[in-house]
């Protein structure tokens, strides 16, 4: 067990460019999340896949945010068009889900600056 | 909706003595998991405790124990005999078992320990 590990821990980029960050999950869960949290703020849920199937989005996900989770294994959050408010620390977790009681494991997470 | 109310922004304690960090919750599903977790300046998201909503005992882990009050929908943390290794922001989040397996976390709350 590893950990969940996420990549890059950080990335600068410029308004209006595309990013792409990766997550790969403890090998053994079968859900991974995408977590937001800004600045003195708790993490805020962007959306999560039971293997490989996307089962909720958010709807501070807008349309210039994807992720994927291929072959149920890593999973990837892309941002297009990049604006400053999008900013902030992505955290991505993952479970195994079974019993309600499964807690998050989570990543560092990777800390995103627009300029 | 799912809501968790963290109400203390801030709070200090004197290293060795013990101190409450406050939860309230909302959900009108009857099946839920209270969790508490730790996130210190470097950023990683630590598991402490969980409660279930069934459970007839309050959680304890080490010095870590949630105080359950269901009928308030209050999940209040205690850590005894803080440490200096404890200052760290604490949030309070919960998922309820019909709404999939996200995590609704709190506002959270800053604890500083003192010497």
């Amino acid at each position: 067990d590893t950990g969940v590990s996420q990549d890059p821990r950080h990335k600068i980029t410029k308004r209006g460019q595309n990013v792409t960050f990766r997550c790969d999950p403890i090998s053994e869960h079968n859900r991974l999340y995408w977590y937001r949290q800004t600045l003195g703020q708790g993490p805020e849920f962007l959306t999560y896949f039971q293997n490989e199937a996307q089962l909720e989005k958010s709807r501070l996900l807008s349309d210039r945010f994807s992720a994927e989770r291929p072959k149920g294994s890593f999973s990837t959050l892309e941002i297009q068009r990049t604006e400053q408010g999008d900013s902030a620390m992505y955290l991505c977790a993952s479970s195994f889900w079974g019993q309600v009681n499964s807690p998050l494991h989570f990543g560092n997470g990777t800390r995103l600056t627009v300029t | 909706a799912q809501k968790i109310t963290q109400t203390q922004p801030g709070m200090f304690v004197q290293e060795k003595e013990a101190v409450t960090l406050d939860c309230t919750y909302d959900t009108s599903d009857p099946s839920y998991g209270l969790f508490w977790y730790k996130q210190p300046s470097s950023g990683e998201m630590i598991f402490l405790i969980y409660q279930g909503s069934y459970d007839q005992q309050n959680a304890t882990e080490g010095r870590y124990s949630l105080n359950f009050q269901k009928a308030r929908k209050s999940a209040n943390l205690v850590i005894s005999a803080s440490q200096l290794g404890d200052s760290a922001m604490y949030f309070c989040a919960m998922r309820a078992y019909n709404q999939g397996g996200k995590l609704i976390f709190g506002q959270g709350t800053e604890l500083s320990v003192k010497p």
